[in-house]
């Protein structure tokens, strides 16, 4: 069974950093895309940021562009989100996907909170 | 403002059926598959459709893709209460070279 377990979330001050963590379980993470999604609260879906298989490949929304990172450890089966400079608009909860033509799995997702 | 766009809102009797409509742009749905995906509150979303018109193992033939041009629908049929939910599409943009996804549409079985 896919699993994808989110964790890492929580409370900050602006301008501080946060950094999240997705275990992958019940397949091999080290063959697919992974991507964050977050969503704020009330708002709809928005996607952050993808890593390619071997970590060669990333992309970002433009919103977080130098300030957001992400990478994985597929020897870890796990991916990551170092989010720096946070702001207020940044709080969201956090998601982590398994990326094909489609996000096909979908973790519990993680809640950040930036305070101003 | 969403890439794509979603109807705010539907609503339909128990057992009827609606249609949930996605326009976009030839940089998007034109030319990229869409898929859909339901989030119940306080929960993830799960993928209803993907590729257009697949159903992933598990989901009921009650739930239908298509897509014509730059648009694409989700349809459901034999509306149950438990349908009450968000529903999402979402697609790559090459023009933005980025994931998006419509703004949501709530669904709500009178």
């Amino acid at each position: 069974e896919v699993q994808l377990v989110e964790s890492g979330g929580g409370l900050v001050q602006s301008g501080g950093s946060l950094r999240l963590s997705c275990a992958a379980s019940g397949f091999s993470l080290s063959t697919y895309w992974m991507s964050w999604v977050r969503q704020a609260p009330g708002k709809g879906l928005e996607w952050v940021a993808n890593i390619k298989q071997d970590g060669s490949e990333k992309y970002y929304v433009d919103s977080v562009k130098g300030r957001i990172t992400i990478s994985r450890d597929n020897a870890k089966n796990s991916l990551y989100l170092q989010m720096n400079s946070l702001r207020a608009e940044d709080t969201a909860v956090y998601y982590c996907t398994r990326q094909g033509t489609t996000f096909d799995y979908w973790g519990q997702g993680t809640l950040v909170t930036v305070s101003s | 403002q969403s890439v794509l766009t979603q109807p705010p809102s539907v609503s339909a009797a128990p057992g009827q059926k609606v249609t949930i409509s996605c326009s976009g742009s030839s940089s998007s749905i034109g030319n990229y598959y869409v898929s859909w995906y339901q989030q119940f509150p306080g929960t993830a979303p799960k993928l209803l459709i993907y590729e257009d018109d697949k159903r992933p193992s598990g989901i009921p033939d009650r739930f239908s893709g298509s897509k014509s041009g730059t648009s694409a629908t989700l349809g459901i049929t034999g509306l149950q209460t438990g349908d009450e939910a968000d529903y999402y599409c979402g697609t790559w943009d090459s023009s933005l070279t980025a994931w998006v996804f419509g703004g949501g549409t709530k669904l709500t079985v009178l």
